[in-house]
């Protein structure tokens, strides 16, 4: 069985820094597949992050996220990141990782979510 | 530019069937879309992968109840038999060369 576990809510202040993390298994994760990160901010849609292949690290981003998360993986551990240096009050959102399918570059597994809370 | 298109809201009765509609922005009539459902207080839960033939790979454990066809731009999500468990945001996505989108979302609601 295909599962991406992620890490628990957070709440932070502005200011702070913060790394959240997604656990892949039942599948090879290291090889063929993607893994992306995607936002959520209340009452929102979806939104499209980026992606990082864990096998070598290469990683993709929506121009409207470049700059401003950094994506990276363990494959060691079959786990991936989306991490933020300072964090502001609109990083308030909920944060799906997925993993990407091979015939297409759509999700196929979702993770249950990460509640990122940045309150002062 | 790669855009999808989504009414809001749909709303039909329990035991009914329901027709989704994720428009592709123009020039963009070939692409392949899949469909995500998100019910209430959930993460989302892949449900087809839908190409421009109306052609469909279901993601496992999706019942038959669910089923995808196309027609020109427009991709289509067809739920039968609705039941209330089918109350939920329904997602589109699709992907271009370095570019990958979702649609705003239709929130379905069982009457």
């Amino acid at each position: 069985e295909v599962l991406l576990v992620q890490s628990g809510a957070e709440v932070k202040k502005p200011g702070e820094s913060l790394k959240i993390s997604c656990k892949g298994s039942g599948y090879s994760f290291n090889t063929f597949y993607w893994i992306g990160w995607v936002r959520q901010m209340p009452g929102k849609g979806l939104e499209w992050m980026g992606i990082i292949y864990p096998g070598d690290s290469d990683s993709r981003y929506s121009p409207s996220f470049q700059g401003q998360v950094t994506i990276s993986a363990d494959k060691s551990i079959s786990t991936a990141y989306l991490q933020w240096s300072s964090l502001k009050a609109s990083d308030t959102a909920m944060y799906y990782c997925a993993r990407q399918a091979t015939n297409g570059d759509y999700f196929d597994y979702w993770g249950q979510g990460t509640l990122v809370t940045v309150s002062s | 530019q790669l855009v999808l298109t989504q009414s809001p809201s749909a709303s039909a009765s329990l035991g009914a069937s329901v027709k989704l509609t994720c428009a592709l922005s123009s020039g963009h009539s070939t692409y392949a879309i899949a469909w995500h459902q998100q019910q209430p207080e959930k993460g989302p839960r892949y449900l087809m992968k839908l190409n421009s033939d109306g052609s469909h790979t279901k993601g496992d454990g999706i019942p038959d109840r669910f089923s995808g066809s196309s027609s020109g731009a427009e991709r289509y999500l067809t739920i039968s038999s609705l039941q209330s468990e089918d109350e939920a945001d329904y997602y589109c996505q699709t992907w271009g060369t370095g570019i990958r989108v979702f649609g705003g979302g239709t929130k379905l609601t069982v009457l």
